[in-house]
């Protein structure tokens, strides 16, 4: 089945620098990614997307990188601040509606 | 902003009981979704419902599981017998006409089977 994965589980960055968080999944016919964060507690929060017809999505402060040639994704966050401390998850669609998602990324920010 | 919404936010169960979650998802939105979340391990699909009826589900869906539509607002996850394996977040998500439109998660109901 599908397999959608993340490189690092833990990622700690300073206050106001940016953070990369890289995933990879192994479906080629997936055509549309999201990128959701996890606070404690609560459910999955959209960040981005992206189809499979671009590389790259920009939106406030983020910015999505799809590279199907090796199949990675990867968010970048601008200017990370402490209200970005979560767990980010990846999340593919390949056919019909239901997403995997990865493991999970958890991002400290320190202050 | 639309939000799914989830209740109750925490459910303590006894083995064996059932349970019905309950999600009201975005209220012009067509396709509905279970998932769930055993802690700290990755969110699992469990089921899609479209139209009135299952449209995708997977594995761990099995015959306990049962997903209804009762009223034009409400969509249920049953779970008929409860183990102590189905402890976990239940989400609820909902989207427009397909998955690129506006899938949307709920906060989730933490079940806890004792």
């Amino acid at each position: 089945g599908e397999s959608v994965g993340l490189h690092l589980p833990t990622l700690s960055v300073q206050e106001g620098d940016n953070s990369i968080i890289n995933c990879a999944y192994s479906n080629s016919a997936s055509d549309y990614f999201i990128w959701y964060k996890q606070e404690s507690g609560k459910g999955p929060q959209f960040i981005i997307d992206i189809r499979s017809n671009m590389d790259k999505r920009q939106g406030q402060r983020v910015t999505v990188l799809l590279n199907k040639t090796v199949k990675h994704l990867s968010l970048q966050i601008a200017a990370t601040q402490p209200g970005d401390s979560a767990v980010y998850f990846c999340a593919e669609i390949a056919t019909g509606n239901q997403f995997y998602f990865g493991t999970g990324t958890s991002l400290t920010v320190i202050p | 902003e639309p939000e799914v919404t989830q209740t109750p936010s925490h459910q303590v169960t006894q083995m064996g009981q059932e349970v019905i979650l309950r999600c009201v998802p975005i209220s012009n939105h067509l396709y509905f979704y279970w998932y769930r979340q055993i802690l700290g391990q990755k969110v699992e699909f469990l089921v899609s419902f479209y139209n009135n009826e299952i449209s995708e589900k997977s594995e761990i869906f099995d015959d306990q599981f049962s997903v209804e539509r009762p009223d034009g607002s409400n969509f249920t996850l049953k779970i008929r017998s409860t183990k102590l394996e189905d402890s976990a977040m239940y989400f609820c998500a909902s989207s427009g006409q397909g998955a690129n439109y506006g899938y949307t998660f709920g906060s989730g109901t933490r079940l806890t089977v004792v």
